[in-house]
């Protein structure tokens, strides 16, 4: 079956300092990976989406980037982070229809 | 463009009682639909979704959702809510071409025992 991994689970980084988080699926091969963003337990933002390797798609210009070094391999980084870069970060994959999301990493940004 | 209303921020039911939590959305094709559950600082559930076929589709803990295609809703259903359904509930759709979802702002339910 297939698993979804999110490293760390929580984060607490002061501003300007750079930031490094990880998503990695297991059991299944060439997935749709999404990163969003959740703010205050509400609605969820698309950060950036990838159909493969090496493929990153945008969603909003910020002060965030996307990589993907491997197939199975999803990173979300920063260089600087802002107060408002502070949230809860979930990734997913796409399996047929649907998405499945990891367990997400609350990031607090001080 | 597509995006998903949830008129609702809150739902209070007592235990027992019939679940209702309201979506509407907008495509400008062929919606596919999705119902999400989250609990505190979890990252989201998959429930259910639509397609395509017959318009009531069941999913998972007993839920069930309508999509209706003249009202442009796809509302989540269960018949007898429990305590353990009190939870943050997110309608998607995205359109039949599209790789991207779009989310609703999410309905808090709770059930009071």
């Amino acid at each position: 079956s297939q698993t979804i991994h999110q490293w760390p689970a929580t984060l607490v980084q002061p501003v300007g300092s750079p930031l490094s988080l990880e998503c990695t699926v297991e059991g299944t091969s060439n997935p749709n990976l999404y990163w969003y963003r959740q703010a205050a337990g509400r609605g969820l933002q698309l950060l950036f989406y990838s159909v493969g390797i090496g493929q990153i798609s945008s969603e909003v210009p910020q002060n965030l980037s996307a990589s993907r070094p491997q197939d199975r391999q999803f990173i979300l980084s920063s260089k600087k982070l802002l107060l408002s870069d502070s949230g809860f970060y979930l990734c997913a994959w796409k399996h047929s229809y649907e998405q499945y999301f990891g367990p997400g990493t609350r990031l607090t940004v001080t | 463009a597509q995006s998903v209303a949830q008129p609702e921020d809150q739902v209070n039911v007592a235990e027992g009682n019939p679940l209702t939590v309201k979506c509407t959305y907008s495509v400008s094709g062929n919606p596919y639909l999705f119902w999400y559950v989250q609990y505190p600082n979890r990252g989201l559930q998959f429930l259910l979704k639509y397609i395509t076929g017959d318009n009531l589709v069941k999913g998972s803990y007993g839920f069930e959702a309508e999509f209706n295609k003249s009202q442009t809703s796809f509302h989540l259903k269960k018949p007898s809510a429990l305590v353990s359904d009190s939870a943050l509930y997110f309608c998607a759709v995205r359109d039949e071409g599209d790789y991207k979802l779009s989310f609703g702002a999410g309905t808090t339910v709770t059930v009071r025992a």
